[in-house]
């Protein structure tokens, strides 16, 4: 199975200011026949099931805000959110579709400082 | 507007068995493979099972390969769970969720129910 990690585990960011979320999985995720990394992107508020913000990486899904930007190749991904706002505080996951199972990463907590 | 309603999460005694179902509505079901992903209190997300949108190909994590079955009816549009020879490691809240693509299993969810919770306990 592909192992997803992410860092950190908790990040306490001040409003307004630029929070950044790592993941890294165990084996790339960059399909070479298409040059698409399959990788994707969930936020989940407490009490709510997962909301998909991102995937192949980096393209947002409708409706996200813009400050939501994804980025990286292969084993190393990143999410960032250029300007954190209150309603952002929540768990992020990223999750593998390379492969099945299609695992995720263990969550990252991000608050307000 | 895609709506999906999980039920059939109830207290169960290990060892025993239960049925979850996710009724869909809001899209054309038969065309979308539809996932469960499992989230014990307070712990991460986990995929569980999935099955493509005519219901002939499934998978299964290892966790649960050969104790729980995935199945469709698209005459209904609904989504089962059969589980069976349950663990206190199965407790978890239930999320079913509808793939983003309607060609083939992607592995992305675009819309996710609000979940059911199986507690497995005696």
């Amino acid at each position: 199975d592909i192992v997803m990690t992410q860092s950190p585990d908790s990040l306490a960011v001040s409003l307004g200011e630029r929070a950044t979320i790592n993941c890294k999985s165990s084996q790339s995720v960059l399909y070479s026949s298409n040059n698409k990394n399959y990788l994707a992107w969930y936020q989940q508020k407490p009490g709510q099931p997962p909301k998909l913000l991102i995937y192949w990486a980096s393209t947002r899904e409708s409706g996200v805000p813009d400050r939501f930007s994804g980025s990286g190749s292969a084993t190393d991904f990143t999410l960032t959110v250029s300007s954190l706002q209150a309603e952002d505080v929540a768990v992020y996951y990223c999750q593998q579709y390379y492969d099945t199972p299609h695992t995720f990463g263990q969550g990252t907590k991000l608050e307000i400082k | 507007e895609v709506q999906l309603v999980e039920s059939g999460g109830v207290l169960v005694p290990p060892g025993g068995s239960l049925r979850l179902s996710c009724a869909a509505s809001g899209f054309t079901f038969s065309s979308y493979a539809m996932t469960w992903v499992r989230q014990a209190p307070g712990k991460g997300l986990e995929w569980v099972s999935v099955i493509s949108g005519s219901g002939g190909t499934t998978w299964y994590a290892d966790s649960v390969k050969g104790r729980f079955t995935i199945s469709r009816d698209n005459s209904k549009n609904t989504l089962f769970l059969q589980m069976s020879s349950l663990r206190a490691e199965d407790t978890a809240l239930y999320y079913c969720a509808k793939d983003d693509s309607s060609t083939y299993y992607l592995g992305v969810f675009d819309s996710w129910g609000q979940g059911t919770l199986v507690t497995v306990s005696s």
